[in-house]
């Protein structure tokens, strides 16, 4: 079936160390990807996505993620996180049908 | 660019009244719009697509006489929630498809910022 998983729920890293969000998907064919990014109470928005050409894509906020088509694997990373990153995150894959399909999410928590 | 309004940011009402929400693509045009209801710690399910000018599409087990969709224009969806009751209390979130235009136009949803409903 058709799935996006992440598989860490919860992330907790200290404020200047690199963060790492593992997501993979489970598609046919390469899906386009997205990571959105939700703080409490509010809506999503879109950090990066990747439709094709460069497997390294650049995001707002000094986010980046890297495609790798042989691990099914869509992992999103900042070098250096601050207080603000902290938030919940969704790897999402698009569907033939235009649909999202989202992972499940993972919840960051940064620590002085 | 590509932003996505709703209205109301919050509501309260009381049990068995109707509640409308409206989501707006304000710098974009929108054929497709989504309907997500989240819970809390949990991740958006989709309830029902909007298209433009045509009949809503729902997901399996999403009652259609329960959430009204219109999509009269091309930036603006609503969704009514039909007698309402304690368990429809939820965060609903809408998106709208931008498709972009010309060459390397990409499809990328966007989402606004969610609607509290608290059905007393």
């Amino acid at each position: 079936a058709q799935s996006v998983t992440q598989p860490d729920i919860h992330i907790t890293v200290s404020e200047g160390a690199s963060l790492e969000l593992r997501c993979n998907y489970s598609y046919g064919a390469t899906p386009y990807l997205f990571w959105y990014v939700q703080s409490p109470g509010q809506g999503l928005q879109l950090l990066l996505k990747y439709f094709s050409g460069d497997t390294l894509v650049q995001g707002i906020k000094g986010f980046e993620a890297e495609f790798k088509r042989s691990q099914s694997s869509f992992n999103l990373r900042k070098p250096s996180v601050h207080w603000s990153d902290a938030a919940e995150y969704f790897c999402a894959a698009q569907t033939n049908d235009y649909k999202l399909s989202f992972g499940a999410g993972t919840t960051v928590t940064v620590r002085a | 660019g590509a932003v996505v309004s709703q209205h109301p940011s919050w509501v309260i009402c009381k049990s068995g009244t109707s509640v409308k929400i409206e989501c707006r693509s304000l710098d974009f045009q929108a054929t497709t719009m989504f309907w997500y209801r989240q819970f809390p710690k949990q991740s958006l399910m989709l309830m029902a697509t909007s298209n433009e000018g045509s009949k809503a599409t729902y997901e399996q087990g999403v009652e259609k006489d329960k959430f009204l969709i219109n999509h009269a224009s091309l930036t603006l969806s609503t969704l009514t929630v039909t007698s309402a009751h304690p368990e429809d209390s939820s965060f609903y979130i809408c998106s709208a498809r931008d498709v972009g235009q010309g060459i390397g136009r990409t499809d990328t949803q966007y989402f606004g910022p969610g609607t509290r409903l608290t059905v007393l």
